[in-house]
């Protein structure tokens, strides 16, 4: 069975700041693949970041960065200078059976930015 | 923009309404999926369409019928709901539904509400 942890429910941090959001995640699977999803109120799951279990490279993208250990099983999301319009609810999500099996959600982490 | 479109945005129906929820998607892809989102809780899988076939039917009531027309096209039938059906239902597309090397994309999503 597999299973993700986000165990943040809710964060709040004010504009500016850096921001972490943590990913633990369990799985037999040898070959899986981790993702993050932001959710903003409109409802839309936008896909931000795709990870397979070999290439624990971890990646930056603009203000956006995720770290990936084996390790620890974890899979952790970092805004660097947060801004009002990332406020969102952050899912991590794995799946080692492609989109036959679907994927396996964290339950999100509500990710509030003060201005 | 998603390229994952989902009609309509927001439905009201009553108990013994029958209506549908459509969803088109541009992108080749040959896999798609519904998920169903209650309020403050992770998407949840409910059907997967592989190559314009039924593959997975997550024991989902029979009040809720799904229906791929062509590798373009995702229906969601829905027949004598109850209250507790109301949701945000989520269609998705990945390129196939047996890599795990897919992205799934997600729609903006239906916004139901039954009375």
């Amino acid at each position: 069975a597999q299973k993700v942890t986000q165990a943040q429910t809710e964060i709040s941090v004010v504009e500016k700041e850096d921001v972490t959001l943590d990913c633990v995640y369990e799985t037999r699977d040898t070959t899986y693949y981790l993702f993050w999803y932001k959710q903003p109120p409109s409802g839309e799951l936008v896909f931000l970041i795709r990870r397979n279990s070999f290439d624990e490279q971890n990646e930056i993208s603009g203000r956006y960065s995720w770290n990936f250990q084996k390790s620890t099983s974890s899979f952790n999301f970092t805004i660097t200078a947060s801004q009002v319009v990332d406020s969102a609810v952050y899912f991590c999500a794995l799946t080692s059976g492609g989109g036959a099996d679907g994927l396996t959600f964290g339950k999100g982490t509500h990710l509030i930015i003060q201005p | 923009d998603t390229e994952v479109t989902q009609t309509p945005k927001h439905l009201v129906m009553g108990m013994t309404n029958k209506k549908s929820l459509k969803c088109e998607q541009h992108m080749g892809h040959r896999a798609m999926y519904w998920y169903k989102q209650k309020a403050k809780k992770p998407p949840e899988l409910m059907f997967v369409y592989s190559y314009e076939k039924l593959s997975i039917n997550e024991s989902v009531p029979s009040r809720f019928s799904p229906e791929c027309p062509n590798s373009s096209l995702l229906n969601l039938h829905l027949h004598a709901l109850q209250p507790e059906d109301s949701a945000l239902y989520l269609c998705a597309s990945s390129r196939a539904a047996d890599r795990s090397s897919n992205t799934i994309y997600f729609g903006e999503g239906s916004w139901l509400t039954v009375v």
